[in-house]
């Protein structure tokens, strides 16, 4: 049992270049996120996926874009990557329901150069 | 966007010391308060508190929340190296997690 897995861990990219940034979760779990961690500022919520077909805007979603495959899979695209888009980025999974503390992957440390 | 705020943004203490954590928030309408512990990795959740006034409880960490002074606190007893870490809170709304900043928090032995 894994929990929730990303890929890459590091990455540089040069400002306009592309990437995705891949998430996987074998919780089971209906919900999935993409989060970004800036210094002195917390988590940042850009995407969820309340469930399989659906993904909705959260607090930073300019300039990415997401794909939720399956249940498992959840991915981040940067279409055209800024400077301002380096970060560290976190994928979450959980339950629907009240109870709903979310996991978090192990991050992926993204700089745009 | 919901606020929450926590403080001291940082705080150094030594092994031993009791430390008391501040998440203070503006939105009254939300499912739970969590609580997470980040080690220079991903978040690690602690604990979700959803009624004023239960304490939850975890060997030397306790957290209860305040519905009607909007807070909650997280106490750290005994507090040992291993303990320093960014603490995280945050609200639960619909399907969305609001964090604050975070503080930092510096077991000195």
């Amino acid at each position: 049992n894994a929990g929730v897995t990303q890929t890459p861990k590091f990455q540089v990219l040069k400002t306009g270049q592309s990437m995705t940034l891949q998430c996987a979760q074998d919780m089971n779990h209906n919900s999935m996120y993409w989060y970004r961690q800036d210094p002195g500022m917390g988590l940042r919520l850009i995407y969820y996926s309340a469930s399989e077909g659906t993904t909705d805007k959260g607090e930073v979603p300019n300039g990415y874009n997401v794909s939720r495959l399956n249940k498992r899979e959840f991915s981040l695209r940067l279409e055209s990557a800024a400077p301002s888009q380096t970060s560290v980025y976190f994928c979450a999974s959980g339950r629907l329901g009240t109870y709903n503390e979310q996991f978090f992957g192990p991050g992926t440390r993204l700089t745009v150069l | 966007e919901d606020k929450v705020v926590q403080s001291p943004l940082s705080l150094v203490v030594h092994e031993g010391d009791t430390v008391t954590l501040n998440c203070s928030y503006e939105v009254t309408n939300f499912r739970s308060l969590l609580w997470y512990k980040q080690e220079k990795k991903a978040p690690t959740f602690l604990f979700m508190l959803t009624s004023s006034g239960i304490e939850k409880k975890s060997g030397r960490l306790s957290s209860i929340l305040d519905k009607k002074e909007l807070f909650s606190i997280l106490n750290i007893t005994a507090t040992q190296t291993g303990d320093s870490a960014v603490y995280l809170c945050a609200l639960i709304n619909d399907y969305k997690l609001s964090f604050g900043a975070g503080t930092t928090v510096t077991v000195r032995a």
